[in-house]
């Protein structure tokens, strides 16, 4: 049964550190996406890539967020420093582009960030 | 206003009922739509996905697309307890150089109640 896996569920930190957060795609999959939820704003796309490449990353504060896909089986979002308007469950999701139709986007369980 | 408008809820329903779950949106460039559920805690699970206006069926669920105007359902019938959950709408539209992007609506909260 063919997951996303996203390390670490949970993570409390300080203002001020730094935070990864690390996700494996479905093997597979050319597309990955990073959201971030709250009860205010929902559902926010911060940035996604296909086959590696940033697609676009507009949704994510350029000064302190940074996506990468250093290789097919891993995507990390880092924020530096981290503030406590960051805290928020990070959801990462893959999916396989098709020739039609949308992608079928596959949900991680999340990391949940507290930032203090 | 909001590119995709979902009624937040709580939306509590005895057991058994027909659960009807709605999305208003304003761009008329989306073609795909999307039902996702998401389990307290859990990240969203897609529902069922249509294409352009019509109804689809999935066994207790049915998605309804009125393009027209800019409306989408989705109905449960004989809603369980286990389908207690968040139901977030969600619906792309191409985009010109990059593929498809995703709208996610706010999410409707259901409570099934035995």
């Amino acid at each position: 049964d063919a997951r996303v896996t996203q390390t670490p569920r949970h993570k409390v930190t300080e203002m001020g550190q730094e935070v990864t957060m690390r996700c494996q795609p479905i093997l597979g999959h050319n597309t990955v996406f990073w959201y971030r939820q709250t009860m205010m704003q929902g559902l926010e796309l911060l940035a996604y890539f296909r086959n590696r490449a940033p697609l676009d990353d507009s949704g994510m504060p350029k000064d302190r967020f940074s996506a990468e896909m250093p290789d097919a089986t891993l995507a990390t979002l880092k924020i530096q420093p981290s503030e406590p308007r960051d805290s928020a469950v990070y959801f990462c999701a893959s999916g396989l582009v098709r020739p039609q139709g949308p992608y079928e986007q596959y949900f991680g369980p999340g990391t949940r960030l507290t930032v203090t | 206003q909001k590119e995709v408008e979902q009624d937040p809820g709580p939306l509590s329903v005895p057991e058994g009922a027909i659960v009807s779950l709605n999305c208003t949106y304003s761009n008329s460039a989306f073609q795909y739509f999307m039902w996702y559920r998401q389990y307290s805690r859990k990240g969203p699970e897609l529902l069922m996905y249509t294409y352009s206006s019509g109804n689809k069926e999935d066994g207790r669920f049915t998605a309804q697309v009125d393009k027209s105007s800019k409306y989408i359902s989705l109905f449960i019938r004989d809603s369980q307890p286990s389908d207690s959950a968040t139901y977030l709408c969600a619906m792309s539209a191409k985009e010109r150089n990059y593929g498809q992007n995703f709208v996610f609506g706010p999410g409707t909260r259901l409570s099934v109640l035995p």
